[in-house]
C-alpha cells in the first residue's frame, strides 16, 4: 500500500544550496502535484503535470523547476534556495481534474537557513 | 480566481458533541467539486469527503456530512459525535471542471477535550 511515496522527509539547507525532492506514485495515477504549505495559508500549488511529459505552472512557481520522469514519477527542484523556500512539501496524484480526491504523500518538511 | 474562504482558525469542542466547520467559496464555474480533508499533528493528509455541485443530496461518510448551500455558496463540514481522534487541522478544497488546480482555504483547527 505504498500510494504516493516522496523522498526525503525532512532536509535542512543553507541559503543558496539547491537540492531535488522525489516524488513516486503506484497508482497509475496520469496526474501528479506539488503544494507546499505554510502556517495560515493552506496548500498551495506550486507546479502540477496533467499527464506524461507535460508540467504546468501552478500559483507559486518562483524558485522552482520540476520534471515529469515518467508516469510515476514527479521531482522538485530548488536550484538555489532561499529561506523563503522553508515549508512543507507535498506530492499528490489523482486520475485527472476534477476526479475526485488527491491522494497525498507524507510530507517532506524543508529548512532553509 | 476561485477562492476558499475557512473564517475559524480554530475551534473547541467537546467530546461527543457535533462542530460545524464554515466553508465559503467564490467561482463563476457551473461545475466544480468540494473537498474537505483532515491533517493530524503527524502531517498527512486524509480525504474525508467530496460534494460534486451537481450532487442532489449533502454528501456523508460516516461521522462527517458535508451541508451544502450551493445559492450561498458554502460546504461545511459537520463532524458528529466528536472523538478525540478528531483533534487536527481541517481543510476545505475546491476544484473546477477540467482545472488541475485543487485550491485550499487556510484550514481551521479543531481540538476535541475530554
Amino acid at each position: 500500500n505504498a500510494g504516493v511515496t516522496q523522498t526525503p522527509k525532512f532536509q535542512v539547507l543553507k541559503t543558496g544550496q539547491s537540492m531535488t525532492l522525489q516524488c513516486a506514485q503506484d497508482m497509475n495515477h496520469n496526474s501528479m502535484y506539488w503544494y507546499r504549505q505554510d502556517p495560515g495559508m493552506g496548500l498551495r500549488l506550486i507546479y502540477y503535470s496533467a499527464s506524461e511529459g507535460t508540467t504546468d505552472k501552478g500559483e507559486v512557481p518562483n524558485g522552482y523547476n520540476v520534471s515529469r520522469l515518467n508516469k510515476r514519477e514527479f521531482s522538485l527542484r530548488l536550484e538555489s534556495a532561499a529561506p523563503s523556500q522553508t515549508s512543507v512539501y507535498f506530492c499528490a496524484s489523482n486520475t485527472g481534474p476534477n476526479t475526485g480526491e488527491l491522494f497525498f504523500g507524507e510530507g517532506s518538511r524543508l529548512t532553509v537557513l | 480566481a476561485q477562492k476558499i474562504t475557512q473564517t475559524q482558525p480554530g475551534m473547541f469542542v467537546q467530546e461527543k458533541e457535533a462542530v460545524t466547520l464554515d466553508c465559503t467559496y467564490d467561482t463563476s464555474d457551473p461545475s466544480y467539486g468540494l473537498f474537505w480533508y483532515k491533517q493530524p499533528s503527524s502531517g498527512e493528509m486524509i480525504f474525508l469527503i467530496y460534494q460534486g455541485s451537481y450532487d442532489q443530496q449533502n454528501a456523508t461518510e460516516g461521522r462527517y456530512s458535508l451541508n451544502f448551500q450551493k445559492a450561498r455558496k458554502s460546504a461545511n463540514l459537520v463532524i458528529s459525535a466528536s472523538q478525540l481522534g478528531d483533534s487536527a487541522m481541517y481543510f476545505c478544497a475546491m476544484s473546477r471542471s477540467n482545472d488541475y488546480k485543487l485550491s485550499f482555504g487556510a484550514g481551521t483547527t479543531v481540538t476535541v477535550r475530554a
